[in-house]
């Protein structure tokens, strides 16, 4: 069955970068799309960027450009998204989904990583 | 790239239907059949119900159904049941291919 397994939840100084990884199974990884999406508490969802597991393109939402890196690793089948110079209102919980085209909905969905920054 | 609009809250009775709208521009919502609804209960990941405006994927119930006209997208919710209680976000893909999430909704089943 398709997963996308987050890694765990992180606590970061002002300033600090994390890195944070999404490991997918149950399908072919070069296939699909995969999106970073993130939800400040009480907040909706924001969307970050994608990438192409198949040839590690990737188009960044406006707001985070020259902050956020995706890359992905096809050995391992997981994808990674390092935000850096974090700030008090980056804590949020991040996602990443997948989809089968850059234009489709996100099918699939990790079970989100919690990100506090704190000093 | 603003955030699209959406109601905050809405209500219905079960066995009710409610409509949820999704307000863009020309650039996200009115360029495309590109639009996404997401139902989120509360410490759960987003949960894909309509995409490409009008299509169900599998498993989702046919009380979900989608439109659009112009840059207004919406999400009709029939035959109201409890569990529909949740948080819905509609999401449009833009013209400089990336994507635009709304605020979401509230849906509340009184």
């Amino acid at each position: 069955q398709v997963q996308l397994v987050q890694s765990g939840a992180e606590v970061k100084k002002p300033g600090a970068s994390v890195n944070l990884s999404c490991k997918a199974s149950g399908y072919t990884f070069t296939r699909f799309y995969v999106h970073w999406v993130r939800q400040a508490p009480g907040q909706g969802l924001e969307w970050m960027g994608i990438i192409n597991p198949s040839n590690n393109s990737t188009t960044y939402a406006q707001k985070f450009q020259g902050r956020v890196t995706m890359t992905r690793d096809t050995s391992t089948t997981t994808v990674y998204m390092e935000l850096s110079s974090l700030r008090f209102e980056d804590t949020a919980v991040y996602y990443c989904a997948r989809s089968f085209l850059a234009s489709d909905g996100f099918d699939f969905w990790g079970q989100g990583t919690m990100v506090t920054v704190s000093s | 790239q603003s955030a699209l609009t959406q109601p905050a809250s809405v209500s219905g009775s079960p066995g009710q239907s409610i409509t949820i709208s999704c307000t863009g521009t020309s650039t996200d919502v009115g360029s495309y059949n590109l639009v996404s609804w997401y139902q989120q209960h509360p410490g759960k990941a987003p949960k894909l119900m309509i995409y490409d405006v009008t299509n169900r994927p599998s498993g989702v119930s046919d009380r979900f159904s989608g439109s659009k006209s112009g840059n207004t997208a919406s999400l009709t919710i029939s035959g109201l049941q409890a569990e529909d209680e949740a948080e819905y976000y509609c999401s449009s893909y833009t013209r400089s291919d990336t994507w635009v999430f709304g605020g979401g909704t509230r849906l509340s089943v009184l």
